[in-house]
């Protein structure tokens, strides 16, 4: 079957850094996104992965190592407005989108 | 750009009416649009796929029946819950994507549907 797997939770402070990490079982792979989704909102884009290596967006960045089917989101300078979830998803071979259960994560000041 | 618009934000209706949600891409054309409900604290849970002019692809478990769903043009989608019962109350959210590979799903701003 098919699985994405990310910690439920995280607490991090105002200022810091924050890595989530995101592993993912599927029927092959044509990318990896992550999405950032405050509590009663949609989902928004934050970043794309289909080749290893590091992304940097401001002050978020994403990582892919598709020999280990492993990504993480890391953020920096953490803001109390990042409060919120952080989904993983991955795109199969049939271009089919598999959502992670998303980790919620906790800015205390 | 890629935006997304999706109406109602909100809407409470009876047990037994029907409700039908849209969603529309205003600056692309979205070659295929989904939809998903979400219930609180839960991950997005995919309940159709659908493409301009053909028939929604429904996940397993999604009532075709009830979940209408109409991709009649490249912007515009829509969602009908017929004879909603309160067990579907939920968060209902559609996206859209322009191709296939890199490009994103965009997603609405999402319907609370509250059903009494």
């Amino acid at each position: 079957g098919q699985n994405i797997d990310q910690p439920t939770e995280m607490t991090a402070t105002e200022g810091a850094i924050v890595q989530i990490n995101c592993t993912y079982q599927t029927s092959g792979f044509n990318g990896l996104f992550w999405y950032q989704q405050h509590a009663g909102e949609a989902p928004t884009f934050l970043s794309y992965n289909v080749l290893d290596g590091l992304e940097e967006k401001g002050r978020f960045s994403s990582f892919l190592s598709r020999s280990k089917g492993y990504s993480y989101l890391l953020l920096k300078e953490l803001q109390m407005k990042d409060s919120a979830s952080y989904l993983c998803a991955v795109r199969d071979s049939n271009y089919q989108l598999i959502w992670g259960a998303g980790t919620k994560l906790i800015i205390k000041p | 750009g890629a935006v997304v618009s999706q109406h109602p934000s909100r809407v409470i209706c009876k047990s037994g009416t029907s409700v039908k949600i849209e969603c529309r891409s205003l600056d692309f054309q979205a070659t295929t649009m989904f939809w998903y409900r979400q219930f609180p604290k839960q991950s997005l849970m995919l309940m159709a796929t659908s493409n301009e002019g053909s028939k929604a692809t429904y996940e397993q478990g999604v009532e075709k029946d009830k979940f209408l769903i109409n991709h009649a043009s490249l912007t515009l989608s829509t969602l009908t819950v017929t004879s909603a019962h309160p067990e579907d109350s939920s968060f209902y959210i559609c996206s859209a994507v322009m191709g296939t590979g890199s490009s994103p799903l965009h997603f609405g701003n999402g319907t609370r549907l509250t059903v009494t």
